[in-house]
């Protein structure tokens, strides 16, 4: 069945670092792929989206790049700042209209 | 647009206690979802809506769940006979139509059955 690998976490770093978290599917067919960011206390928030392969999603900074050939949507940023710190969810969508699959999620914690 | 809303944000309950939980999606989204997340775990699942037509149902929702979406609008999910399994955070989404498949959540919630 279809499924979402992230890395474990916590992701601690200092403000101003490199961040990758990385993150694997396993799906039939051509799926959409997705971040979601979840701060404390909220809801989960779109972070930013993939159609297809080779598309990369961009927003806020971060960026992911959809990679077919390695099954991988991984996400990026060039230069973290504690208000980054959050939980990461990767997530797929196989068909339009149907239900997200989510990873575990990715704890970050930025410190200044 | 306002965004996805649900009430109450915490539930505290005693075991074999009902629960309702209600939904509001984003105003003219058709298709609704309900999840459920656990400590340390992603939203998985339990089932979803276009328009006021229940389509998919998750293996996770037992038969003390219950959802209903009887207007095509808000939803409410109910719970009954509570058990301290049931603890968890409860997320509704909604989507604006069939061909997009992003998901825009609300903030949850949350029931501690005691």
């Amino acid at each position: 069945g279809n499924s979402v690998t992230q890395m474990e976490g916590p992701v601690t770093l200092s403000e101003e670092a490199f961040l990758t978290i990385n993150c694997t599917y396993t799906a039939t067919g051509y799926p959409s792929l997705f971040w979601y960011v979840q701060y404390p206390g909220e809801g989960l928030q779109l972070l930013l989206k993939a159609t297809k392969a080779d598309d990369k999603g961009s927003n806020k900074g971060f960026e992911a790049t959809y990679r077919k050939e390695t099954t991988s949507f991984h996400l990026e940023k060039g230069s973290v700042q504690v208000s980054d710190s959050a939980v990461y969810f990767c997530a797929l969508s196989d068909k339009a209209g149907t239900a997200l699959i989510f990873g575990k999620g990715t704890t970050l914690s930025v410190s200044s | 647009d306002t965004g996805v809303s649900q009430d109450p944000r915490h539930k505290i309950t005693k075991r074999g206690q009902n629960v309702t939980f209600r939904c509001d999606p984003i105003s003219e989204h058709n298709r609704l979802y309900w999840y459920r997340q656990t400590l340390g775990q992603g939203p998985e699942f339990l089932t979803y809506f276009q328009n006021e037509a229940q389509l998919e149902k998750s293996r996770l929702l037992s038969d003390r769940f219950s959802a209903e979406r009887p207007k095509g609008s808000f939803s409410t999910l109910e719970i009954q006979r509570t058990e301290q399994g049931d603890s968890a955070m409860y997320l509704c989404a909604s989507s604006p139509n069939q061909l997009l498949r992003e998901q825009y959540f609300g903030p949850g919630t949350r029931l501690t059955v005691t």
